[in-house]
């Protein structure tokens, strides 16, 4: 059974880093994109960004760029969304997902459970 | 950049067919995507490649487009399919993913 399982909610405050992470298992990590989308409180998907564990290879929404830092370890099969400073504005659910094939279009088959993040001071 | 535009909300009541529509202009050269989002959980692909239905979701749900608009369709709405769906596909050039803004299907 394909699964990807994330990191456990977080409270931070404004200006702390934070990585969260997103776990697969039951393929293999490699021939897959993942995906990281957010969704703030009551609003729609926003598609953040697009890594290809096979060769680390990165795609950042515009409104993303520079924001966050996606990366994996394919030791772990594990891939990764970070922040070097917070904002309250980050306040939202994370998702990560995986493309069912090897093409960087391809539908979102499989997703994780979610990430809360809260940032308030 | 880059839009794909759905309606806030549609309504039906149990039993009808409930029609959600999701427009952009590259729509006529890329693939559309579906996702249902029940309160609380996780996002659930429906319709992929613009009409194809993932093994086990049930044949009340398909996908069609005509010109710059995809169109999710219900047939036969029931209540557990009261959720928000999400359409998904990438901009003309084939760089960038968008979601659009997402509709809450309400059946009752």
């Amino acid at each position: 059974e394909v699964q990807l399982v994330q990191s456990g909610a977080e409270l931070k405050e404004p200006g702390e880093s934070l990585k969260i992470s997103c776990q697969v298992s039951g393929y293999i990590f490699t021939n897959s994109w993942i995906v990281w989308v957010r969704q703030r409180p009551g609003k729609g998907l926003e598609w953040m960004g697009i890594i290809y564990p096979g060769d680390s290879e990165t795609r950042y929404s515009p409104s993303f760029q520079g924001q966050v830092t996606i990366s994996v370890d394919k030791s772990i099969s594990t891939a990764y969304l970070q922040w070097s400073s917070l904002k309250a504005s980050d306040t939202a659910t994370y998702y990560c997902a995986r493309t069912y094939s090897a093409a960087v279009g391809d539908s979102y088959d499989v997703w994780g459970q979610g990430t809360r993040v809260t940032v308030s001071s | 950049s880059y839009e794909l535009t759905q309606p806030p909300s549609v309504s039906v009541s149990p039993g009808q067919t409930a029609r959600i529509t999701c427009s952009g202009d590259a729509l006529p050269r890329k693939y559309a995507y579906w996702y249902q989002q029940k309160s609380g959980q996780a996002p659930v692909l429906v319709i992929y490649e613009d009409n194809k239905r993932p093994s086990g979701i049930p044949e009340r749900f398909s996908g069609s487009t005509s010109g710059t608009m995809a169109t999710l369709t219900i047939s036969g709405a029931q209540v557990e399919d009261e959720a928000d769906y999400h359409c998904d596909s990438t901009d003309a050039s084939g760089t960038h993913r968008v979601f659009g803004g997402g509709t809450k299907l309400t059946v009752l």
